[in-house]
């Protein structure tokens, strides 16, 4: 089973800061398989990124996805009041088959 | 627009089974363009994926719970189930249903979730 390692646990930014978050495999990733989601207490999660770097209809473009293999990135080149949530990675293992999430990053307000 | 809804017992006891169903409007669950799939996540932590359903029937089960989960579908009623033998005290959990695209893997749709306490 594919683990994913997420760092840091949280990241405590003022708005218009960069945030990067970073999602690490124990084994290879396919790419096109690597998602990105953001969750807000009480709501279920929200699709931000697939495919390691494609935005979701209606993501705003200060979020982006980057990395390949077993690093993984999600940037956000400014942050919003509305980005602070938290953040899951997700894989699928087509080999297996199974799908696993990162332990989550919370980006909170400093 | 696909919408997915939980619905379940919210108190189930130990040792008994935790029995729920997701019911999906606006697609069909015989359509190959989705896995259906259940999501857990226990109060203040992150996200476990329980299992999914495709429309031929054909299952996947997380390793760790594969031995105590059952999944099946009613396509003429266009919802999926869920269940989970033999609870106990971490299997209180708010569970999400969702449709998982086939192509890309990405969950493209969420239930609300429903918390589900085992407590007897």
């Amino acid at each position: 089973e594919i683990v994913l390692t997420q760092s840091p646990g949280t990241l405590s930014l003022s708005p218009g800061e960069r945030a990067t978050v970073s999602c690490r495999a124990s084994q290879r990733v396919t790419n096109s398989y690597l998602v990105w989601y953001q969750q807000k207490p009480g709501q279920a999660p929200r699709l931000l990124i697939y495919g390691a770097s494609n935005r979701a209809t209606g993501i705003p473009d200060r979020f982006s996805g980057s990395g390949s293999e077993t690093d993984f990135t999600l940037t956000i080149s400014r942050v919003e009041p509305e980005d602070f949530a938290m953040y899951y990675c997700q894989q699928f293992d087509n080999s297996i088959p199974a799908l696993t999430f990162g332990g989550g990053t919370k980006v909170e307000i400093k | 627009q696909l919408q997915l809804q939980e619905s379940g017992p919210r108190l189930v006891k130990p040792s008994e089974t935790l029995s729920l169903t997701c019911t999906v409007s606006g697609a069909s669950i015989s359509s190959s363009n989705y896995f259906w799939g259940w999501i857990r996540q226990p109060p203040g932590r992150g996200l476990e994926w329980i299992g999914s359903i495709y429309y031929t029937g054909t299952t996947y089960h997380n390793s760790s719970l594969k031995s105590r989960v059952t999944m099946a579908m009613d396509s003429p009623k266009n919802f999926f189930s869920l269940r989970l033998t033999s609870v106990t005290a971490a299997d209180t959990t708010v569970y999400f249903c969702a449709a998982q695209d086939s192509a890309t893997k990405r969950i493209d749709f969420w239930g609300q979730g429903i918390p589900v306490t085992v407590s007897s």
